[in-house]
């Protein structure tokens, strides 16, 4: 089967850090997707893991463990516009571009 | 950038009717696919296409088919609307099959069916 776990929802203050984890376990690995989605909005694309490791973009950072099936998503420097649903989606075949997204994790800041 | 764009942002239908929700990318895209969104249940995947004419389903076909008869467009269909089909409705498209590039999406149609 295919499931992929992150928390529903998160209170983190402006100005701070906050880590959005996601737990994957899913017929195959072939990289993995975080999208922001602003209530109402379409999501956006912010980062795709393949390997192992850290892939920094700016304020977003997202991290990868392929053995523990395990990703996270950095945000530093919270702003009020980072309120948002953050979207962890595995691509499960390297055949096709089909991805599995998780529900989603509501982050709501606070000034 | 890649534009995906919907046919309607809001549509209210009636329980019975047959429904079209249309979807059209700008960026000759291969892949186009259709999901619905509901609280707490995530994006689920309805129907996809890799090609012109070629179809496959996703997670939840039922009570659902699609269009593609040219590379820019993929249409919904609900064949006969029923209220469980009340939903948001998000088309997204991604390059080529295989690849890993992410999948772009339009601003969603939320749908109702009374």
């Amino acid at each position: 089967g295919q499931n992929i776990d992150q928390p529903t929802e998160m209170t983190a203050t402006e100005g701070a850090i906050v880590q959005i984890n996601c737990t994957y376990q899913t017929s195959g690995f072939n990289g993995l997707f975080w999208y922001q989605q602003h209530a109402g909005e379409a999501p956006t694309f912010l980062s795709y893991n393949v390997l192992d490791g850290l892939e920094e973009k700016g304020r977003f950072s997202s991290f990868l463990s392929r053995s523990k099936g395990y990703s996270y998503l950095l945000l530093k420097e919270l702003q009020m516009k980072d309120s948002a649903s953050y979207l962890c989606a595995v691509r499960p075949y390297s055949s096709a571009s089909k991805i599995i997204f998780g529900s989603g994790t509501r982050l709501s800041i606070r000034p | 950038d890649v534009k995906v764009t919907q046919s309607s942002r809001y549509l209210v239908k009636r329980t019975g009717e047959k429904v079209f929700l249309e979807c059209v990318q700008d960026m000759d895209h291969e892949n186009m696919f259709w999901y619905r969104q509901d609280p707490g249940l995530g994006l689920r995947l309805i129907y996809f296409s890799y090609d012109v004419k070629m179809k496959e389903k996703g997670d939840i076909p039922e009570g659902y088919s699609v269009s593609r008869e040219k590379k820019e467009r993929f249409s919904l269909i609900l064949e006969s609307a029923s209220t469980n089909q009340t939903s948001m409705y998000l088309c997204a498209s991604s390059l080529s099959r295989g690849s890993n590039q992410p999948q772009h999406f339009g601003d969603g149609t939320r749908l109702s069916i009374l």
